[in-house]
C-alpha cells in the first residue's frame, strides 16, 4: 500500500530564516505531487505541483520554491521566511485517478 | 463566482440526526467529485467520491450528485460526535493534475 511521509510535524522559525520541508511517498511510481498551504480557518491553497522529476508548476508567485530531485521526493523551500508564510503545509500525492492523498502536514510558525 | 462553493457553517446537528452538507461547482465539464473530512489540526482524509449522477452510499455516508444543477451533497446518517469536523468538497479541473477544494463546512454534532 502507498504511504506518504511529511516532516517535520511542527516548526517554529524566525523571520528571514530559510525553510526546507520534505515529503516522500512509498509504494507507488511516478506520482503527481502537490504542496498546499492552509492558513488558520481557511481553505487549501495550491502552491506547487509536479508530474515528474524536475517538473514543477507554480501556482502562487512568492518567496517559496519547490523541487523534485527524485521520483517520490518533493521539497518545499524558502531562502527567507516572512510572517505571512505561517500556516499548515500539506503534501499530497495522486495517481492518474485524480484522488489526492495527504501527508500529516507541517505546522509552521514564523515569528 | 468561486469554482467550488460551500457554506462555511458551522452546521450544528444533534447526535443521531442526519447532517446534510452541500457543495456547488462552476465547471459543467467536471466528471468526478470528492469529499474529504478534516479534523481540527489534522490533514484531510478522503471519505467519499462520486462520478455518476445519483446517489452513492458507503455505510452512514451518502454522496448525491446532480450534474444538471451542478451540486454535490454529502449526507451523514445517525451523526456521531466523532463526525464533528470540517468537510471539504473537491472537484478536479480540466487539467487532471489539479483539484479545486472548497473552503469546507464545519460540522458540529451535539451529544
Amino acid at each position: 500500500s502507498q504511504t506518504i511521509h511529511q516532516w517535520p510535524a511542527t516548526l517554529v522559525q524566525p523571520v528571514g530564516s530559510p525553510l526546507s520541508l520534505e515529503c516522500t511517498v512509498e509504494g507507488t511510481s511516478n506520482p503527481n505531487l502537490y504542496w498546499y498551504r492552509q492558513a488558520a480557518g481557511r481553505g487549501l491553497q495550491l502552491l506547487f505541483y509536479s508530474v515528474g522529476i524536475g517538473q514543477i508548476s507554480s501556482e502562487v508567485p512568492q518567496n517559496l520554491s519547490a523541487s523534485r530531485p527524485q521520483d517520490r521526493q518533493f521539497i518545499l523551500s524558502s531562502k527567507k521566511l516572512l510572517l505571512s508564510d505561517s500556516g499548515f503545509y500539506l503534501c499530497a500525492w495522486s495517481d492518474t485517478g485524480n484522488i489526492q492523498y495527504f501527508g500529516a502536514g507541517t505546522r509552521l510558525s514564523v515569528l | 463566482q468561486k469554482e467550488v462553493e460551500q457554506n462555511s457553517g458551522p452546521l450544528s446537528v444533534p447526535e443521531g440526526a442526519i447532517a446534510s452538507l452541500n457543495c456547488t461547482y462552476s465547471d459543467r465539464g467536471s466528471q468526478s467529485f470528492f469529499w474529504y473530512r478534516q479534523y481540527s489540526g489534522k490533514s484531510p482524509e478522503l471519505i467519499m467520491f462520486i462520478y455518476s449522477n445519483g446517489d452513492k452510499e458507503d455505510g452512514r455516508f451518502t454522496a448525491q450528485l446532480n450534474k444538471a444543477s451542478q451540486y454535490v451533497s454529502l449526507l451523514i446518517r445517525d451523526s456521531q460526535p466523532s463526525d464533528s469536523a470540517t468537510y471539504l468538497c473537491a472537484v478536479p479541473g480540466m487539467s487532471y493534475q489539479k483539484v479545486t477544494f472548497g473552503t469546507g463546512t464545519k460540522l458540529q454534532v451535539i451529544p
